[in-house]
């Protein structure tokens, strides 16, 4: 069974950072693509950053670029998010998410989400 | 950036009725399109990928359709476990963009 769980999620201030981790198992981490989704609250689904299975391609919104830092530890079966110069509007619970194939990138599995409060 | 848009926003269903819901992007994705479901509380469930073909384990009350610009979300005949709100998603452009929502609720 395919489990993705999330961590380290919490309250910060405008301006300050924080590093999300999603722990997986039950596949074979080192070959799918993977995802950070995020949703404010009462809101709808926006695209975070993906990660290609080696870590070679990442990628982006314009919304977090420059501030966000995808990473994997393929070793060790973990996705991180780093996540600096945090925002009001970075307020939203974050779920990481498994590409359904290569060839396929939308999200099949996903966590359970961890929340991110940006506020002083 | 393609912008997809979802219509309704909201759609009142009775049980056992048919729902369609629509998803517009504002260029071509191809067949790169995704449906998920999500309920109150929890993380989103892929419904269909490729704009048309369902993912493991889902109903075939649920089937999709379109390509392009186009597509469509119908559900056959709801049940009251599908009482939901939808969301496409494009996969053929970077960054990855979903549409705003749509919410099926009980008439």
């Amino acid at each position: 069974e395919v489990q993705l769980v999330e961590s380290g999620g919490g309250l910060v201030t405008p301006g300050g950072s924080l590093r999300l981790s999603c722990a997986a198992s039950g596949f074979t981490f080192s070959s799918y693509s993977m995802n950070w989704v995020r949703q404010a609250p009462g809101k709808g689904l926006e695209w975070v950053s993906s990660i290609s299975s080696s870590g070679r391609y990442i990628y982006y919104p314009d919304s977090v670029k420059g501030r966000f830092t995808v990473s994997r530890d393929n070793a060790k079966n973990s996705l991180f998010l780093q996540m600096n110069s945090l925002r009001a509007e970075d307020t939203a619970v974050y779920y990481c998410a498994r590409d359904l194939a290569s060839s396929i990138s939308c999200y099949v599995d996903w966590g359970q989400g961890t929340l991110v409060t940006v506020s002083s | 950036e393609i912008v997809m848009t979802q219509s309704p926003a909201t759609l009142s269903v009775s049980p056992g009725e048919r729902a369609t819901l629509s998803c517009r992007a504002s260029q071509s994705v191809s067949s790169n399109l995704v449906w998920y479901q999500q309920k109150p509380g929890q993380a989103p469930r892929l419904l269909i990928y490729g704009a048309s073909t369902r993912a493991t384990g889902i109903p075939t009350r649920f089937s999709g359709s379109g390509s392009g610009t186009e597509f469509t979300l119908s559900i056959s005949s709801l049940q009251s476990e599908d009482f939901a709100v939808y969301y496409c998603q494009q996969y053929d452009n970077w960054p990855r963009t979903f549409g705003q929502g749509t919410k099926v609720e009980i008439k």
